[in-house]
């Protein structure tokens, strides 16, 4: 399967940059990484996607490593509004269109 | 705005009762997914469709069941409620491989 491993846990100072990392080193040579955040108990939202090039967009940047095994997700300028959990997730082979969510990282923004 | 919509947000319930949650999104994704969230946890597929007429079982399918008679709508039934279904329920929607899913706000189902 492909599956992601991720810190169960960090802090980040608040305006400074939080550099979430994720393990993927089973992932096939078509499949996206997505990174998702909840923040408390709301819906999951969407925050950015790739494949093998870096992404940016409005909330955060996406690094993959060039073997594509690993991934950072940056806030570039953590705010306490980004405490949330976050997921990084990598479909499995021989599944459907389905997410599956693994346990994430519980970002702490501090003041 | 297209968005995608779930009610009721809460529902308390009596173990045995039949009860649905209903899932609205508005644009127009063949794919549509059920979850569930206990405290502490992450997410966990219970069901999922991949367009009218297409129903799939995911990791916690038992005691659940949907139906999908249009686009539109994904609702989803416990036939019999029991107290280890009271949980967090998020219903999402996609357009395709390779796109964002897009998650509706939750329903809190409390089975007493």
């Amino acid at each position: 399967d492909a599956k992601t491993t991720q810190p169960p846990s960090m802090d980040c100072a608040e305006g400074r940059a939080a550099n979430l990392p994720c393990n993927h080193s089973t992932i096939s040579g078509n499949e996206y990484v997505y990174w998702y955040r909840q923040i408390h108990s709301q819906g999951p939202q969407y925050i950015i996607h790739g494949l093998k090039n870096n992404e940016t967009n409005e909330m955060a940047s996406l690094i993959i490593t060039e073997d594509r095994k690993s991934s950072t997700l940056i806030l570039p300028h953590a705010t306490l509004r980004d405490t949330a959990v976050y997921y990084c997730i990598v479909r499995p082979p021989n599944t459907g269109n389905q997410f599956y969510f693994g346990t994430g990282t519980s970002l702490t923004v501090i003041p | 705005d297209a968005e995608i919509t779930q009610s009721p947000r809460h529902k308390i319930t009596e173990t045995g009762r039949q009860v649905t949650l209903a899932c609205h999104q508005t644009w127009n994704h063949n794919n549509m997914f059920w979850y569930r969230q206990d405290l502490g946890h992450g997410l966990r597929l219970i069901h999922y469709s991949y367009g009218v007429h297409d129903t799939n079982k995911g990791e916690v399918s038992d005691g659940y069941s949907v139906s999908r008679s249009n686009t539109e709508d994904l609702p989803l039934t416990l036939e019999s409620a029991a107290s280890s279904q009271t949980s967090v329920y998020f219903c999402a929607s996609r357009k395709g491989l390779n796109t964002e899913a897009f998650f509706g706000q939750g329903t809190r189902l409390t089975v007493v």
